[in-house]
C-alpha cells in the first residue's frame, strides 16, 4: 500500500479563495510526522508546515493550516486567501522513525493553479 | 503505483571516502531525476536535475566535482559524494519523473541518511 496518497493531480482555485489539498497516509507507527512542501518551477522544495502525530491541535503557519484527522489518517493542507504566487506543486510527506534513522515518504504531488 | 527505490537507506563511513547512492525507478521510465539534500529546517535543497543521457544541471553553490551525478539509463541515476567530509552528513533524497513537464507527478525515494565520521 502507498504510504502517502495525494488524489488530486491538479487543481484550480480563484485568487483570494481558500483551497484544500488532500493527503492521506498509511502507518502503524504511533510516532510520526507529517509535512507539506511547496515546489515552484525552480525545483526547490520549500517546507510549509509540520504536524506531529501527538500534536492535539492542528498546525498553522500564516495562510497555511493542516487539517489533521488522525483517525482517518488524513492531513489535508488548507491555503486561505490564495495568491497567484501559490501556483506550484505541493507535496505531502510523512516521516517514520525506523530504528536509528528516519524514513521519508512522499506523495506524488498536486499541481495547484491560482487563477486571477 | 510508481515506485522509486533508493539505496542505501543509511550509510556511515570515514572522512575521505566516496559514497555512491543509487536511485532507481522500478516500474516506469524516469526521463528526469532530481537530487535533494535536506537541511535542519526541514526544507529540501535541490542539488541537481538530471535528464537521461545528458549532463546533470547543478544548482548554484553545489560543487559538481564533489557531487557526481550520473543518469545513464531511464531507470537509474546515481549520486556519488566524493571525498566525503563530516559537513556532507545529511539526508539525501532522489525523485523521478516521466517527462520534463512540471505538471507530471514526481515519485520520491525513501532517502539516504549519510553520516561521515
Amino acid at each position: 500500500a502507498q504510504k502517502i496518497t495525494q488524489t488530486q493531480p491538479g487543481m484550480f482555485v480563484q485568487e483570494k479563495e481558500a483551497v484544500t489539498l488532500d493527503c492521506t497516509y498509511d502507518t502503524s507507527d504511533q510516532s510520526y510526522g507529517l509535512f507539506w512542501y511547496k515546489q515552484p518551477s525552480s525545483g526547490e522544495m520549500i517546507f510549509l508546515i509540520y504536524q506531529g502525530s501527538y500534536d492535539e491541535q492542528n498546525a498553522t503557519e500564516g495562510r497555511y493550516s493542516l487539517n489533521f484527522q488522525k483517525a482517518r489518517k488524513s492531513a489535508n493542507l488548507v491555503i486561505s486567501a490564495s495568491q497567484l504566487g501559490d501556483s506550484a506543486m505541493y507535496f505531502c510527506a510523512m516521516r517514520e522513525e525506523e530504528g536509528n534513522f528516519n524514513k521519508f515518504y512522499f506523495g506524488s504531488g498536486t499541481k495547484l493553479n491560482v487563477k486571477p | 503505483g510508481a515506485v522509486v527505490s533508493q539505496h542505501p537507506s543509511w550509510v556511515i563511513c570515514k572522512s575521505g571516502t566516496s559514497v555512491k547512492i543509487e536511485c532507481r525507478s522500478l516500474d516506469f521510465q524516469a526521463t528526469t531525476m532530481f537530487w535533494y539534500r535536506q537541511f535542519p529546517k526541514q526544507s529540501l535543497m535541490l542539488m541537481a536535475t538530471s535528464n537521461e543521457g545528458s549532463k546533470a544541471t547543478y544548482e548554484q553553490g553545489v560543487e559538481k566535482d564533489k557531487f557526481l551525478i550520473n543518469h545513464a539509463s531511464l531507470t537509474l541515476s546515481t549520486l556519488t559524494v566524493t571525498s566525503a567530509h563530516p559537513e556532507d552528513s545529511s539526508f539525501y533524497i532522489c525523485s523521478a519523473r516521466t517527462g520534463s513537464s512540471d505538471n507530471q507527478p514526481q515519485h520520491f525515494g525513501d532517502g539516504t541518511r549519510l553520516s561521515i565520521l
